[in-house]
């Protein structure tokens, strides 16, 4: 079967860096999303990755290696407004997209 | 702005009274679909819409149907919920959904259902 693996749930400092981690487990593979949705509310796009290595968009970096079936998500200077799940998502080969539970994401002062 | 608008935004039914949820987008994307997400848990698709040809997935229950009538508009019919169907329902859109690049959804900001 298709699975995508991420952490629960994780607490982080306001000001600090964190690492969300997705493994993924699918037939085929045409990318992988990393989407944030807060409560109540509906995901919204934050990076895609196809090939290998790191993607930059300011204080989000997005990772992929599809050697090791590995993703992760690193927010830098984290602000309150930075709580809230992020969901990872692989386009498989049948152009599905497999969605992971998300990772809800606590940040503290 | 272009973007995707779901109505009812709360919507309380009772058991087995049939609801209409809707969808209008006006990002002219040819794919177009509905999921369902429970709380804390992974969105689920119930069908989408490449143009016209509609796409079932295999575990949507009968009791979920659908409607595109035209590019811009979607309808969900839940024919006779249950307390189980209780969730946020979202609609949402890509550009294309073959070449990975244009398969970025955009999201409406969903319909939560609350079944008593």
């Amino acid at each position: 079967g298709q699975n995508i693996d991420q952490p629960t749930e994780m607490t982080a400092t306001e000001g600090a860096i964190v690492q969300i981690n997705c493994t993924y487990q699918t037939s085929g593979f045409n990318g992988l999303f990393w989407y944030q949705q807060h409560a109540g509310e509906a995901p919204t796009f934050l990076s895609y990755n196809v090939l290998d290595g790191l993607e930059e968009k300011g204080r989000f970096s997005s990772f992929l290696s599809r050697s090791k079936g590995y993703s992760y998500l690193l927010l830098k200077e984290l602000q309150m407004k930075d709580s809230a799940s992020y969901l990872c998502a692989v386009l498989d080969s049948n152009y599905q997209l497999i969605w992971g539970a998300g990772t809800k994401l606590i940040i503290k002062p | 702005d272009a973007m995707v608008i779901q109505n009812p935004r709360y919507q309380v039914t009772q058991f087995g009274k049939p609801v209409t949820l809707s969808c209008s987008q006006t990002l002219n994307h040819n794919v177009m679909y509905w999921y369902q997400q429970k709380s804390s848990q992974a969105p689920k698709l119930l069908f989408h819409y490449y143009d016209k040809d509609f796409n079932n997935e295999a575990d949507t229950p009968d009791n979920f149907q659908s409607r595109r009538p035209n590019t811009s508009f979607c309808f969900l019919d839940i024919r006779s919920p249950g307390l189980g169907d209780a969730a946020m329902y979202l609609c949402a859109t890509s550009r294309d959904g073959g070449a990975a690049g244009a398969n970025v959804l955009t999201f409406g900001a969903g319909s939560r259902l609350t079944v008593l």
